[in-house]
């Protein structure tokens, strides 16, 4: 596709639920990102992937998020036994490299009931 | 203190006017972004620079980096340029960014 695509585009669940999130990045860029966006805030950086390497995992909120890209193409965040602070949207950007500007997908929001 | 500060919060304008957003960064930069972000959730780069000025179309972005501070300006502004604007600063592997203006342009 021409754009970063992210699905689902929104996603209910229960707490205590696990939820997985996708992104497919733009092809054959090397540098992806997730953010995460509450309500009337801007993003805020969770996690880098080089390729299928996470070089940058330090705003993981908790071990209840994981991040994986294991063919340096689409990723996947998963986060575990819901809460209700999790509730959010999630946005995937990536970038030919680390330097170049980021491309954005229409991102997911997660409302957890 | 957040690393990346912008004001003002809020915008109104009416068509035609001038505009312009501030940004404030307290850590060192690889770049700086402006975003657009429209209702719905879709975030478009701007810009992106690392000194001087980039102009495009009506849209004029500057950065000072000894003063760690960058504008956003809008010329002519019209009621389709309403969409909340993001200042956001790169470092080595991550973003951070400001949280928003939010920006209303009556016709």
């Amino acid at each position: 596709g021409a754009g970063v695509s992210q699905s689902p585009r929104y996603k209910v669940a229960k707490r205590g639920q696990d939820v997985a999130l996708r992104c497919d990045p733009i092809s054959g860029h090397v540098s992806l990102f997730w953010y995460q966006q509450a309500l009337g805030q801007g993003p805020e950086f969770l996690t880098y992937f080089q390729n299928e390497a996470q070089l940058d995992k330090s705003g993981l909120p908790s071990d209840r998020f994981f991040a994986e890209r294991p063919e340096g193409s689409v990723s996947t965040l998963k986060i575990q036994r819901t809460q209700q602070e999790d509730s959010a949207v999630y946005l995937c950007a990536s970038s030919r490299t680390g330097n170049q500007p980021q491309h954005f997908g229409d991102g997911t929001r997660l409302s957890i009931l | 203190k957040n690393e990346v500060e912008q004001s003002p919060q809020n915008l109104t304008a009416q068509e035609g006017e001038f505009i312009t957003i501030n940004c404030s960064y307290s850590v060192g930069i690889s770049a700086l972004h402006w975003l657009q972000q429209h209702p719905g959730g879709g975030i478009v780069s701007l810009f992106m620079l690392s000194s001087g000025k980039k102009k495009h179309g009506r849209l004029i972005a500057t950065i000072n980096i000894q003063e760690k501070h960058s504008s956003l300006h809008i010329t002519a502004s019209h009621p389709r340029d309403s969409a909340v604007y993001i200042c956001a600063v790169s470092r080595a592997n991550d973003m951070r960014f400001g949280a928003g203006t939010r920006l209303t342009v009556k016709p």
